[in-house]
């Protein structure tokens, strides 16, 4: 599976923007980027996905570079609820999908 | 509520034994996936079954086993039970089970072995 790098931890403030980025400079061409998010006892939630055109809907916006080899989720206004545990996982080939979990990035989002 | 179900919540049990955990996918999801997320491993994939078929295996012991059935519920068999095993379980379903589908996840049932 490809890999992906993302910060460790990021911060924000309610009510304002947060561009999460996530590094994968060995995408393949049939890779898919997913991004789930974990809320504290919570199991894993689906945020967005795409393949090379940025997708948006109702949770967020994930803006894809030309290349693929990078990504960045945004949360157009942060709310406390969306402090979570954020992952970008690349599901492709013979995967079927399953869900390669990293470490991902802790977002802390303050009042 | 992502409209996957997952019995039971909790679960104790002793070192030795064996558990059954269950998983009820989405309305018209044909495919299902279990992962444990245990502190020091993280959240892993362990099988994925698709319209009742086991399709991708991953880090599962051979002490776990799975099905899926024809009502597309699953079961995730956990037999001589070791206090490592004490972690979540969770249980995700998606439409087709493929790389381009999300997967809508359950919200677990904790294992706590003694």
């Amino acid at each position: 599976d490809a890999k992906t790098t993302q910060p460790n931890s990021m911060e924000s403030n309610e009510e304002e923007p947060v561009h999460l980025p996530c590094n994968h400079s060995t995408i393949s061409g049939t890779d898919y980027i997913h991004w789930y998010r974990q809320l504290p006892s919570q199991g894993p939630e689906y945020v967005i996905h795409g393949l090379t055109s940025n997708v948006n809907n109702r949770m967020a916006s994930l803006a894809i570079a030309e290349d693929r080899k990078s990504s960045t989720l945004i949360l157009h206004r942060a709310t406390l609820r969306d402090a979570a545990v954020y992952y970008c996982i690349l599901t492709g080939g013979t995967s079927y999908g399953k869900l390669t979990f990293g470490q991902g990035t802790i977002l802390t989002v303050h009042p | 509520d992502s409209g996957v179900t997952q019995t039971p919540k909790h679960l104790i049990t002793a070192t030795g034994q064996r558990v059954t955990l269950r998983c009820s996918p989405r309305s018209g999801d044909l495919s299902v996936y279990w992962y444990q997320q245990s502190l020091d491993q993280g959240l892993q994939f362990l099988i994925q079954y698709y319209n009742g078929e086991e399709r991708a295996k991953g880090n599962i012991l051979e002490r776990f086993s799975a099905q899926q059935f024809p009502d597309l519920h699953s079961e995730l068999n956990l037999s001589s039970l070791e206090l490592g095993d004490s972690a979540l379980y969770f249980c995700a379903s998606s439409t087709r089970g493929t790389s381009r589908h999300e997967q809508y996840f359950g919200p677990g049932t904790r294992l706590t072995v003694t």
